[in-house]
């Protein structure tokens, strides 16, 4: 089964730090981009970040430019945010998605993991 | 950055009947660079459309996209209770990429 599950979230201090995880199954990771995107209760989609298969392009919101920072680790088929100096306004629930190979939208996402700034 | 601007904002329907969605964008989508989404509530969002009007494995062909450059469309041709929910059109062809504000679809 494809599958992308999101950990790491949690209750955190504004101008802490915290780093979430995309364990991917299912697929062969290493061929496909990944992204970030995250979406306050009742609210839109805004997207994050983004990488591709070999990290050679990497894609930031001018939202989060500076702090957070997108990895990937192909051999654990594992992606990563890390996010550094955050914010009340970064309190959301945050997905990772998979893209479709070039021109493709992003057809698998997970579940998401709930980050709340708070102090 | 591109601006997604959807309308309706909420559209209200019966099943059965035929939905236009619609999404402008402020420059012109790069090589129909657009997808439309479904997300119902508690519930990752769901690929529909990719590349304006190619439809994603699974997806009924009740559901179609068209348009290019600035306006695009979903059209969903004959409404069944399960297509009541959020829909979100997206631009990944420029980055940053960006989403619209979304148009919400209710049961009349």
């Amino acid at each position: 089964e494809v599958q992308l599950v999101e950990s790491g979230g949690g209750l955190v201090q504004p101008g802490r730090s915290l780093r979430l995880s995309c364990a991917a199954s299912g697929f062969k990771f290493d061929d496909y981009a990944m992204h970030w995107v995250r979406q306050v209760p009742g609210k839109g989609l805004e997207w994050v970040s983004g990488i591709s298969w070999n990290s050679g392009s990497i894609g930031y919101a001018d939202s989060v430019k500076g702090r957070f920072t997108i990895s990937r680790d192909n051999a654990k088929k594992s992606l990563y945010l890390e996010m550094n100096s955050l914010r009340a306004e970064d309190t959301a629930l945050y997905y990772c998605a998979k893209e479709i190979a070039a021109a493709g939208g992003w057809d698998v996402w997970g579940q998401g993991t709930t980050v709340t700034v708070s102090s | 950055e591109i601006v997604l601007t959807q309308s309706p904002g909420t559209l209200s329907l019966s099943p059965g009947e035929r939905a236009t969605l619609s999404c402008r964008a402020s420059q012109s989508v790069s090589s129909s660079f657009l997808a439309w989404y479904q997300q119902k509530p508690g519930q990752a969002p769901r690929l529909l459309i990719y590349g304006a009007f190619v439809r994603a494995t699974g997806i009924p062909d009740r559901f179609s996209g068209s348009g290019s450059g600035t306006d695009f469309t979903l059209t969903i041709s004959r409404l069944e209770p399960e297509d009541f929910a959020v829909y979100y059109c997206q631009q990944y062809g420029r980055s940053p990429i960006t989403f619209g504000q979304g148009t919400r679809l209710e049961i009349k």
